[in-house]
């Protein structure tokens, strides 16, 4: 997988708890993104960086939070889970934004999370 | 409407079969075309792209853009049982600079 890393792989919550979950590189690629992914849906993005401190919206942002304090480093908070967000997430990266470079985007295992 | 569509599947062949899976999609502004394959359970792995229309092949892929009925193929000669993933396209969008997935097709080879 690209020398990242999501942590935990699975977790179970409860409905309005907080969870975080992590995803770390060891390409020392600028981009990282989080992802979910849901039948009938595909992936869609929740947030992504491109760069230390550096985060924009994805499609699916409403109840995400994101943190990226260290290049290696970005963090995805759901600050109250609901039902809704059970889900894979995945997390991404790739060299650049957009182009051939930008689009060739490496995952992690993805986190399988569950809020009862 | 999505923007991107992907007839889920499952679709199943024999070993050796010619394998063709589709998306259609609906934004002009689409421009590169990636497809990923995705194994149970792991991430999604790049297999290959184009850029805008026409065709490009990787040894028994082959990947194919017609963006003036807007629809994206890949086609897989010699399928083999380690072909067995989901595979999504996604297009990337030049006006946003994002990539839209579809939701998936998986493909089982049976041997």
């Amino acid at each position: 997988d690209a020398g990242i890393t999501q942590s935990p792989r699975h977790k179970v919550t409860e409905t309005g708890t907080p969870v975080t979950l992590r995803c770390h590189q060891t390409e020392n690629h600028r981009y990282m993104y989080w992802y979910r992914q849901d039948p009938g849906h595909g992936l869609r993005l929740i947030h992504y960086s491109y760069g230390v401190k550096d985060t924009d919206k994805g499609e699916v942002s409403d109840g995400y939070s994101v943190s990226r304090s260290k290049t290696e480093d970005f963090l995805l908070t759901l600050e109250s889970a609901t039902s809704s967000q059970t889900s894979v997430y995945f997390c991404a990266i790739s060299e650049s934004g957009t182009g051939a470079f930008g689009y060739e985007q490496y995952f992690g295992p993805g986190t399988r999370l569950t809020v009862t | 409407q999505k923007e991107v569509e992907q007839d889920p599947g499952p679709l199943s062949v024999p070993e050796g079969a010619i394998v063709s899976l589709n998306c259609t999609y609906s934004n002009s502004a689409f421009q590169y075309f990636m497809w990923y394959r995705q194994y149970s359970r792991k991430g999604p792995e790049l297999l290959m792209y184009t850029y805008s229309s026409g065709n490009k092949e990787d040894g028994r892929f082959t990947a194919q853009v017609d963006k003036s009925s807007k629809y994206i193929s890949l086609f897989i000669r010699d399928s083999q049982p380690s072909d067995s993933a989901t595979y999504l396209c996604a297009p990337s969008d030049s006006n946003t600079g994002k990539l839209i997935f579809g939701q998936g097709t998986t493909l089982q080879v049976k041997p």
